[in-house]
């Protein structure tokens, strides 16, 4: 059964960069993609980027000029770097498996399996 | 981008009554790529129904999916006490895969 746990520094200062760890176990790495979610305080989900295995990227323009998202393979981690931070990027991240399904000639991609989140703040 | 609307923004029920959730999108949604999540207070969205109509793994059938093109329905047929939450949808475009989710709706107890 796979887990994944979030980790990181819960106080970055503006300006600087948040830089998040995600560690997937319990199951193949190889065979999903990976993303980060987001969601500040009291409102909804906004979804920030994956990489897959084989590390290519795809972000959310929203925010794609400040968001690097890598995979390491060998310690079946996700790390996600958000440059540049204000007080808009505190937030609750999560990381989620998205799975890649083919379903006779239709793929479908959700997240089906979350971490728990881990709360970053944005504070001098 | 593709902009999802849910409908309504609260829903006030008592448990055994049956709740419909709308999602609504800008534009139609590439192969039926929609997504329905649950969230509870300070827990992480747990995945409900993928593929607009299949149930996720352990999801009870009191909770089904419907629609295609632009509109879909999440259905909880007899609320249970611990049904009470948001719900979020959520499309995938997918060439390549990029996500956007609605904005939520509360289901909170009458």
């Amino acid at each position: 059964q796979v887990q994944l746990q979030e980790s990181g520094p819960g106080l970055v200062k503006p300006s600087e960069t948040l830089s998040l760890t995600c560690t997937v176990s319990g199951g193949s790495f190889s065979s999903a993609y990976w993303s980060w979610i987001r969601q500040p305080p009291g409102q909804g989900l906004e979804w920030i980027g994956y990489v897959t295995y084989s590390g290519n990227t795809n972000y959310n323009d929203s925010i794609k000029s400040r968001v690097t998202i890598s995979v390491d393979r060998s310690k079946n981690q996700v790390s996600l770097n958000v440059k540049s931070v204000t007080a808009a990027d505190t937030a609750v991240y999560f990381c989620a498996r998205v799975k890649v399904a083919l379903y006779g000639e239709v793929i479908y991609y959700y997240m089906d399996v979350w971490g728990k989140g881990t709360t970053v703040s944005v504070s001098s | 981008e593709i902009v999802l609307t849910q409908s309504p923004g609260t829903l006030s029920l008592s448990p055994g009554e049956r709740a419909t959730l709308s999602c609504r999108a800008s534009q139609s949604v590439t192969s039926g790529n929609l997504a329905w999540f649950q969230q509870k207070p300070g827990q992480a969205p747990r995945l409900l129904i993928y593929g607009a109509s299949n149930r996720a793994t352990g999801i009870p059938d009191r909770f089904s999916g419907s629609g295609s093109g632009t509109d879909f329905t999440l259905t909880i047929s007899r609320l249970e006490p611990e049904d009470f939450a948001v719900y979020y949808c959520q499309q995938c475009d997918i060439s390549p895969p990029k996500f956007t989710f609605g904005p939520g709706t509360k289901v909170d107890i009458k």
